[in-house]
Formats: C-alpha cells, sequence, structure tokens
C-alpha cells in the first residue's frame, strides 16, 4: 500500500506570511497532484507535477516534485485569507494510464485577516 | 476541466436502507472513480467505475455493499447497500483522461447522514 504523509495537518498563520506544506511518501509515483478543497465542494485541482526535481508557479504558490519522485512541497507567499482551504497532495501509481489517486491526509490551512 | 454534477447533493437515510448517487460528467472520459471522504478529512478510493463491465473495487470495499454501474463514457452510479450509521459520509465522483490521464476533476459531492 503506498502511503503519503503530508504535513502539517493543521496551520493557522497571520495573512502576509509564508508557509510550507510537505508531501512525502516511500514510493515513487509517475506524478502527483495538488488539491484545494473547501467546505462543500469537491476538491480543485491546483497543479500536477509530473518531472522529478519539477517546478511549477501559479501566482503565489510554488509547487516542487522531489527529483526522485517521492515527494513534494508547497510553497505559499504572502498567504491571503482566500488561501483557506484544505490542501491535498494526490499520487499516481507508476505504470501508466489513469488510476485512482492515494491522497495525504490533507492539511487545514487557516489564514487570518 | 470537466463539469462533474452529483444528485443528491444531500440525504439523511434510515439504516438498513439504500441509496443511488448518480454522476454525470458534461463530456466524454476515460475513467471514473469513486471516493469517500469523512468529514474534515482525506480521500479514500471506493473503486474504479469501468464502463460496460464490473468496477474495480479497491480493499475493504466489495460489490454487494457498494455496486458501480457505468453505463457510458459519461454517466456513473454509486449505490451505498444496507446503510448503517458508520457509512455517514462524502460521497465524491472523479473523471480523468481529459487532460492527462492522472489528472483528475472531482465532483462537488454527496454528504450522506445514515440515522
Amino acid at each position: 500500500t503506498q502511503l503519503l504523509e503530508q504535513s502539517p495537518q493543521f496551520l493557522s498563520i497571520q495573512e502576509g506570511e509564508n508557509l510550507t506544506v510537505y508531501c512525502n511518501s516511500s514510493s515513487v509515483f509517475s506524478s502527483l497532484q495538488w488539491y484545494r478543497q473547501e467546505p462543500g465542494e469537491g476538491p480543485v485541482l491546483l497543479v500536477t507535477v509530473v518531472t522529478g526535481g519539477e517546478v511549477k508557479k501559479l501566482k503565489r504558490l510554488t509547487f516542487q516534485f522531489g527529483d526522485a519522485r517521492k515527494d513534494s512541497s508547497l510553497h505559499i507567499t504572502a498567504a491571503q485569507p482566500g488561501d483557506t482551504g484544505l490542501y491535498l497532495c494526490a499520487g499516481a501509481t507508476p505504470g501508466g494510464g489513469a488510476d485512482g489517486l492515494t491522497f495525504g491526509k490533507g492539511t487545514h490551512l487557516i489564514i487570518q485577516p | 476541466s470537466a463539469v462533474i454534477s452529483q444528485k443528491p447533493s444531500r440525504d439523511i437515510c434510515q439504516r438498513g436502507t439504500s441509496l443511488t448517487i448518480q454522476c454525470q460528467v458534461d463530456s466524454q472520459v476515460t475513467m471514473m472513480f469513486w471516493y469517500r471522504q469523512q468529514p474534515g478529512q482525506s480521500l479514500t478510493l471506493i473503486a474504479t467505475a469501468n464502463q460496460g463491465s464490473e468496477a474495480t473495487y479497491e480493499s475493504g470495499f466489495v460489490i454487494d455493499k457498494f455496486p458501480i454501474s457505468r453505463p457510458n463514457l459519461t454517466f456513473s452510479t454509486l449505490t451505498v447497500s444496507n446503510m448503517s450509521p458508520e457509512d455517514s459520509s462524502i460521497y465524491l465522483c472523479s473523471a480523468a483522461g481529459l487532460i492527462g490521464e492522472n489528472e483528475q476533476f472531482f465532483g462537488p459531492g454527496t454528504r450522506l447522514t445514515v440515522l
């Protein structure tokens, strides 16, 4: 069974601060996705990283995939109250094709004004 | 991205009864999946809905409890059978195969409460 460990589980910071969320595994993933979910809604895809060492930026969000494709991080610069939500990392297993995703436990992020 | 809708959005059911949840995608997709999410928790994959054949279930989930149908490339149903309070959860469907093979898009979920 492949597991994704996400940390921290909960984070409450002030508006304007920076933060990093980590997603780690002992398994290799063919790709890794980051989702953001708000209460009462389904997860919304933020980014997919595929190549080891890949870095993607989405406005104030920077996503990195580890060289060995076992871990990833999400860094938010100058957090805003609108960034509040549940952040989930999810890995796809190697082997090609679409498979169900393995999700981390999520990081509950609260940005206080 | 695809637009995915689910019906019902929420329901309250009595134990011992069954509920069928519908998932509709606005375009043809290769893969559809069903997940369960306890409130405030992460998602657990229940099964892959295969078009024209039996669904592929993950460990801990069985067809008798969670029968799944997928009659075409845009529609799937999940039935939660003989419900108990432990089945209270959010059930989400997802679709993949639109842009990248492993990029999945999710429906809004169905919040189920079993009394």
